[in-house]
């Protein structure tokens, strides 16, 4: 079935760092890929998202690409702030959104 | 203003009773859902309906039974609680069906502990 695979944290950086985050699928079809993100005692929410190989999604200064011959979308951002310190989960979306582990962030001052 | 509100937030009780969450949404989405988030916070799918209809459900104890009594609401029962299900819930929805690439909106979470 449909996975998603995402680097284990946690992940502590310094303010100003570059935060990348490797993200892997295994999909039978052409999912949709998303990026979410839950800051502490939060729901989910959207960060970003791309619906086909190429797609590049952008939001908040963090970008990720839809990599179909790597089968990637790992997450970037260029310089983290103590406000980016959250959870993140990358999932593909088939005919349900599967999710990967998630990824602790903790960026410090 | 709160688009996915779920009740109650936290949610403290004993092995083998039952107990209820709510959940609504007030975005004019078709299609809801339940989440389970461990403590590790892996996140999986428990139902997901549409228009009031049933279209995913996953491996789950039918312990569990969700209800939705209109297209905003979609309800959690959960009999004869055990130890393992102490989790956080978490209620979404989308528009159009659960195949498409619509964002989902979660709610804030319910914070359930079986003692």
């Amino acid at each position: 079935g449909d996975s998603v695979t995402q680097m284990e944290g946690p992940v502590t950086l310094s303010e100003e760092a570059f935060l990348t985050i490797n993200c892997t699928y295994t999909a039978t079809g052409y999912p949709s890929l998303f990026w979410y993100v839950q800051y502490p005692g939060e729901g989910l929410q959207l960060l970003l998202k791309a619906t086909k190989a190429d797609d590049k999604g952008s939001n908040k200064g963090f970008e990720a690409t839809y990599r179909k011959e790597t089968t990637s979308f790992h997450l970037e951002k260029g310089s983290v702030q103590v406000s980016d310190s959250a959870v993140y989960f990358c999932a593909l979306n088939d005919y349900k959104l599967s999710f990967g582990a998630g990824t602790t962030v903790t960026v410090r001052a | 203003d709160t688009a996915v509100s779920q009740t109650p937030k936290y949610l403290v009780t004993q092995m083998g009773n039952d107990k209820s969450i709510k959940c609504e949404q007030n975005l004019g989405h078709d299609t809801m859902y339940w989440y389970k988030q461990d403590s590790k916070k892996f996140l999986k799918i428990m139902f997901s309906y549409n228009n009031k209809e049933l279209i995913i459900n996953e491996t789950v104890p039918n312990r569990f039974s969700p209800k939705s009594p209109d297209k905003a609401h979609l309800n959690l029962h959960i009999n004869s609680l055990e130890l393992g299900d102490s989790a956080v819930y978490f209620c979404a929805s989308s528009q159009g069906t659960a195949s498409s690439y619509n964002e989902q909106f979660f709610g804030p979470g319910t914070r359930l502990t079986v003692l």
